[in-house]
């Protein structure tokens, strides 16, 4: 159950788009479509983005989106704005009624 | 709407046990999902403790799997966190959450610090 490996910084210009990666194993992220994405404002609690690795919940702006490749998901932020300067965390099912979260990356909105 | 609270002491000393307890609203736990525990150490990322069903199945992360225990008690809506002989890196903001869709957290509690410290 080793963390999945994310870039620790993330920037782009306002409007801009950012992609963050997300890399496991073929024991976790490779093998289960559960990816999720959650977003962490300084102090504050984590909010649910991104789940089964494309799909958002209810209130979720349609700028963010999620994919996956293999082993590796990403988080595309399009049209960033100055409130998503955040730090964003994965997590991904791996079996056995565990799951694993990402080492986190912050994103920084330039 | 699901809300989430958790309670307990914010101070534990070395090798002692940290007790925290999640009480749940809006939503009976005895209907179902998974709920559980998640901490993140200051300035550190979120880790993922355990899980416990309605039933009481529990699965913990295999490196603090000696260490804890997840209970449920359904008549009260709560479900409660034990780690035993804690240390200085247990020290941390812990979550107690919903899990849906194998791992989604959908619903998170607003966190308690709890430090480690003689």
């Amino acid at each position: 159950q080793s963390a999945l490996t994310q870039p620790p910084s993330a920037s782009g210009s306002p409007g801009q788009s950012v992609t963050i990666s997300c890399t496991g194993t073929s024991s976790d992220v490779g093998t289960y479509d559960y990816v999720s994405w959650y977003q962490q404002h300084p102090g504050k609690v984590p909010k649910p983005m991104i789940y089964e690795v494309n799909k958002r919940p209810s209130g979720v702006p349609d700028r963010f989106s999620g994919s996956k490749s293999g082993n590796t998901a990403s988080l595309t932020v399009s049209g960033l704005q100055a409130e998503d300067e955040a730090d964003y965390y994965c997590s991904s099912y791996a079996g056995s009624n565990n799951f694993v979260f990402g080492t986190g990356t912050k994103v920084t909105v330039l | 709407q699901v809300q989430l609270q958790e309670s307990g002491p914010g101070l534990v000393k070395p090798s002692e046990t940290l007790s925290l307890m999640c009480s749940v609203s809006g939503y009976s736990i005895s209907s179902g999902y998974f709920w559980g525990w998640i901490r993140q150490a200051p300035g550190k990322g979120l880790e993922w403790i355990g899980s416990i069903y309605r039933s009481g199945n529990t699965y913990y992360k295999s490196s603090l799997k000696s260490r804890v225990t997840i209970s449920v008690d359904t008549s009260k809506n709560q479900f409660s966190l034990k780690l035993s002989s804690v240390t200085a890196a247990d020290t941390a903001v812990y979550y107690c959450a919903r899990v849906d869709s194998q791992s989604f957290l959908d619903y998170w509690g607003q966190g308690t610090l709890v430090t480690v410290s003689s």
